[in-house]
């Protein structure tokens, strides 16, 4: 347990669905983010928010869209999807801003498995 | 610029030792390390920061070569629960970006 809790666990969409992805962190932390996980791959940071403002959109195409509603949570809408989007999807959270300082320790959820058909 | 890690894989038997190499090709300020098990959300493990410190977890500890903008990560008697993959991360000393390699598997053996 991470505090860090995304739901939902597993997802398969088809290329004209609309789906989200919801991410609560417990932590009372300041900053989260998305990352994209694929096999063999580095991860990939996709976006960054600090205290609700977005402060990295790390060139995702705008069939991703993040919102940040509170400091505790975290959501990624996805609209017309291709399937090369099937990966891992794992939200983080930090203490302080990456934008004031390095970025400390990430405590990441467990990730939604998304598969696109 | 994403860091490199080597080996991609390393096989282990139980109170073996091994090392896991990350460079990068920019100047770094910073070096995370994360262990990912299977099925299971990344952990940290430890950060070291520009001046060449040396950190332990447990028996596994990590240097960080400025110069060399290299950091390694060494496993001591490695111990069943040892098995995932490890990540490691790194930050500019012009943008505070993290960025991850791509892992590398250790598998340790009974």
């Amino acid at each position: 347990e991470t505090g860090v809790t995304q739901t939902p666990r597993h997802l398969v969409m088809g290329m004209t669905n609309k789906k989200s992805l919801k991410c609560e962190q417990h932590l009372g932390h300041n900053a989260m983010y998305w990352y994209k996980q694929s096999a063999k791959k580095p991860l990939e940071l996709m976006f960054v928010y600090s205290l609700e403002e977005r402060v990295e959109n790390n060139s995702v195409p705008s069939r991703f869209s993040p919102e940040c509603p509170n400091s505790s949570h975290l959501f990624l809408h996805l609209h017309t999807l291709q399937p090369e989007d099937s990966a891992l999807y794992l939200c983080a959270s930090s203490q302080d801003s990456p934008l004031a300082t390095n970025t400390g320790e990430l405590f990441f959820g467990e990730g939604s498995r998304l598969t696109v058909l | 610029q994403q860091p490199v890690q080597s080996p991609q894989a390393v096989i282990l038997r139980e109170g073996e030792d091994a090392v896991i190499n990350c460079s990068s090709s920019k100047a770094l300020y910073s070096v995370h390390w994360y262990r990912q098990k299977h099925g299971e959300a990344p952990v940290f493990l430890m950060i070291l920061l520009k001046g060449g410190e040396q950190k332990g977890h447990e028996k596994i500890s990590a240097s960080f070569n400025e110069k060399k903008q290299q950091s390694s990560l060494y496993l001591t008697a490695s111990q069943l629960s040892y098995s995932g993959t490890y990540f490691c991360g790194t930050e500019g000393t012009n943008d505070y970006k993290l960025s991850f390699g791509a892992g590398t598997t250790v598998t340790v053996r009974a």
